[in-house]
């Protein structure tokens, strides 16, 4: 089977760190990507690791660690609006294109 | 860049009714494409995903279906609706090298 696991709820507030750990379980990998849902809106496309390692856009980075089969999000200087629910994914295979995602972490920043 | 079209927005049907949510992508040629349904509160399920006209992976066994009738056209039906078929359907293609979904406004299917 396959199955991704992340914390149901985390808690900041402003300008702080917050880190969302992935951890996965699939029969086949190719990256894992992070995704973030406002309340009633689609999810967007936050970032994607296919290698080992850190990736950083602007406040969001995310790292992999394939041999852990474990990844994270971590989201600096934190502000309201990124209080939403964060989704990790696992791109499973080119081939077959299977793609499927975590039950998401719901982040709520505080003042 | 990519476009989702995906309708209708919103829609209430009773039980036992058929249903038809249609996807078109703009764009792109020959994507990925995938559908998926979340329930209130909870994470997306992968019902249907296809790599090519006429190629459909199903996820879930479950009354729904999938076509692609063209490259760039994603349909989900079904033929009688479930109170449990209730949810945000989200038609979405993949671009670039892998990883990067780019998802429509969604679905908002409710079944009394």
């Amino acid at each position: 089977g396959q199955s991704l696991e992340q914390p149901s709820e985390v808690t900041a507030v402003e300008g702080a760190i917050v880190q969302i750990n992935c951890t996965y379980q699939t029969s086949g990998f190719y990256g894992l990507s992070w995704y973030q849902q406002h309340d009633g809106g689609a999810p967007t496309f936050l970032s994607y690791n296919a290698l080992d390692g850190l990736e950083e856009t602007g406040r969001f980075s995310s790292f992999l660690s394939r041999s852990d089969s474990y990844g994270y999000l971590l989201l600096q200087e934190l502000q309201m609006k990124d209080s939403a629910s964060y989704f990790c994914a696992v791109y499973g295979s080119s081939n077959t294109g299977k793609l499927i995602f975590g039950q998401g972490t719901t982040l709520q920043v505080k003042p | 860049s990519q476009t989702i079209h995906q309708w209708p927005a919103t829609l209430v049907q009773p039980v036992g009714s058929p249903l038809s949510l249609e996807c078109t992508v703009e764009g792109t040629s020959n994507p990925n494409l995938y559908w998926y349904r979340q329930a209130a509160g909870r994470g997306l399920q992968l019902l249907f995903y296809s790599v090519g006209i006429g190629q459909i992976s199903s996820e879930v066994p479950q009354n729904l279906s999938a076509s692609r009738p063209q490259d760039r056209q994603f349909i989900l039906s079904s033929k009688k609706l479930l109170l449990s078929d209730s949810g945000f359907y989200l038609c979405a293609c993949l671009t670039g090298g892998g990883g990067e979904l780019f998802f429509g406004e969604g679905s908002r299917l409710t079944v009394l």
